[in-house]
């Protein structure tokens, strides 16, 4: 079973839609949790941090849930822009700071 | 400002070939990281270190991996006798000194293609 886990997609939608992407960890220790945008053939850029208390920016709002360990991000009045792979990542810090990432969720919004 | 690097930005070898893949990180960031991304899989970590010290070389996938960073800069990662299954791309990303009471961001390079025919 993969330390992180979502759901690979895609996910097509229509201009406008919200849309919920989930993930789930499986390691209790791990202690930070992002969201990663990659674009097609592009390098992985940090989208946002994740926090128990959710937090938002803009048409964005991510959350955790630590006692199910999961994971989730929401995109609201998507835009065509917002076709990317998200990657769900999961930091265990201690020595090494390395990053674990999901296999990513496909998001295509059509026109 | 100038970001991450990485070179070549596509590498084609024929099986049994050595390769070499060079990072240069964000000027002044201690920790620089080697992750391997697979076709349609997320980056997968390979190793880890800070300044010139190798800390973590847990995801390499066999002794064929070398990495090294002599002077605490610039790393290379280096697979011998490569195999078909090493096709993939080679993400580099770099970060400030690690603070354990918080995330430094890493910011990834532009990777490197790898193909092993």
């Amino acid at each position: 079973r993969k330390e992180v886990e979502q759901d690979p997609g895609p996910f097509n939608v229509p201009e406008g839609a919200t849309v919920a992407f989930n993930c789930t960890y499986s390691n209790s220790a791990s202690q930070s949790f992002f969201w990663y945008r990659q674009d097609c053939r592009k390098e992985p850029k940090l989208l946002m941090s994740v926090y128990s208390s959710g937090n938002e920016d803009g048409r964005f709002t991510a959350q955790l849930n630590r006692a199910s360990q999961y994971i989730s991000l929401l995109i609201r009045d998507s835009k065509l822009s917002d076709s990317a792979t998200y990657l769900c990542v999961v930091n265990s810090m201690g020595n090494t700071d390395k990053l674990i990432f999901g296999t990513g969720t496909r998001l295509q919004v059509f026109p | 400002g100038a970001g991450v690097s990485q070179s070549p930005r596509y590498k084609v070898a024929k099986r049994g070939q050595d390769v070499a893949l060079r990072c240069d990180p964000i000027s002044g960031h201690v920790s620089l990281f080697w992750y391997q991304q697979a076709l349609g899989q997320g980056p997968e970590f390979l190793t880890y270190f800070q300044n010139e010290a190798q800390l973590d070389k847990s995801g390499l996938p066999s002794d064929r991996f070398f990495a090294e960073r002599p002077e605490g800069s610039v790393s290379t990662l280096k697979i011998q006798r490569t195999q078909q299954e090493d096709s993939a791309v080679y993400l580099c990303a770099s970060s400030g000194h690690p603070n354990f009471s918080s995330y430094n961001e890493q910011f990834f390079g532009p990777g490197t293609r790898l193909t092993v025919l």
